[in-house]
């Protein structure tokens, strides 16, 4: 079956502190992974797009990675502002949909 | 540009009636979902347009819900008649091609 985890579930940091958050796929063949950002009240936020194992992408604080069975979101040095919901979605090759992880909810303490 | 625009932001409404969300893609984009989430259950796809026309409208909860796109730039979300289970958030989203898609703010509908 085709599916996204995400852990942890929630996070708590206080700033300045680093860390990763996890999303892991099990999907017959890739087309591409996303990265979105949700604050509350608010849609999801797209941050990055991945497309083949070993690939990273940064914006600011952030740097996403990809392997063929997770990708990862490293947070560098976070800042309160950072506190959102990160969610990751998979898209196969064969099928226009995504697969949504359910989230993980990251609080940055100042 | 003004990204995705949805309409009402809020819509409080009493079980049994009709609601329509409302929804202006970005122009340009040749795709547009309707998405769902909830608490329990996260984001989920209700039905997907390309160039217009529905071609996937399985995740459609039952047939008190339907969607319209007469044109590239709108799209309605009609449920008739309404339920408090239908309470949720409704995203619209719009994308060029198989890319990121762009969401909306969302409406937040509460069935009372």
């Amino acid at each position: 079956e085709d599916q996204v985890t995400q852990s942890p579930e929630a996070l708590r940091l206080q700033e300045g502190e680093s860390s990763s958050l996890n999303c892991s796929y099990t999907v017959s063949g890739l087309r591409g992974l996303f990265w979105y950002r949700q604050d509350p009240g608010k849609g999801p936020e797209f941050l990055f797009t991945l497309y083949s194992a070993g690939e990273e992408k940064e914006k600011e604080r952030l740097k996403a990675t990809l392997t063929k069975k997770e990708s990862f979101l490293h947070i560098t040095a976070p800042k309160p502002e950072d506190s959102a919901t990160y969610l990751c979605a998979v898209q196969m090759d064969s099928n226009y949909q995504l697969i949504w992880g359910a989230g993980t909810k990251l609080i940055i303490k100042p | 540009d003004a990204g995705v625009i949805q309409s009402p932001r809020h819509e409080v409404t009493e079980m049994g009636q009709e609601v329509t969300l409302r929804c202006k893609p970005i122009s340009g984009h040749n795709s547009l979902f309707w998405y769902r989430q909830t608490m329990m259950r996260g984001l989920e796809l209700l039905i997907y347009f390309n160039n217009n026309v529905p071609i996937d409208d399985s995740g459609m909860p039952e047939d008190r819900f339907s969607a319209k796109m007469p044109n590239a730039s709108f799209s309605t979300l009609k449920i008739q008649p309404s339920e408090p289970r239908d309470s949720a958030v409704y995203f619209c989203a719009s994308s060029q091609g198989p890319n990121g898609y762009t969401f909306g703010s969302g409406t937040r509908l509460t069935v009372v």
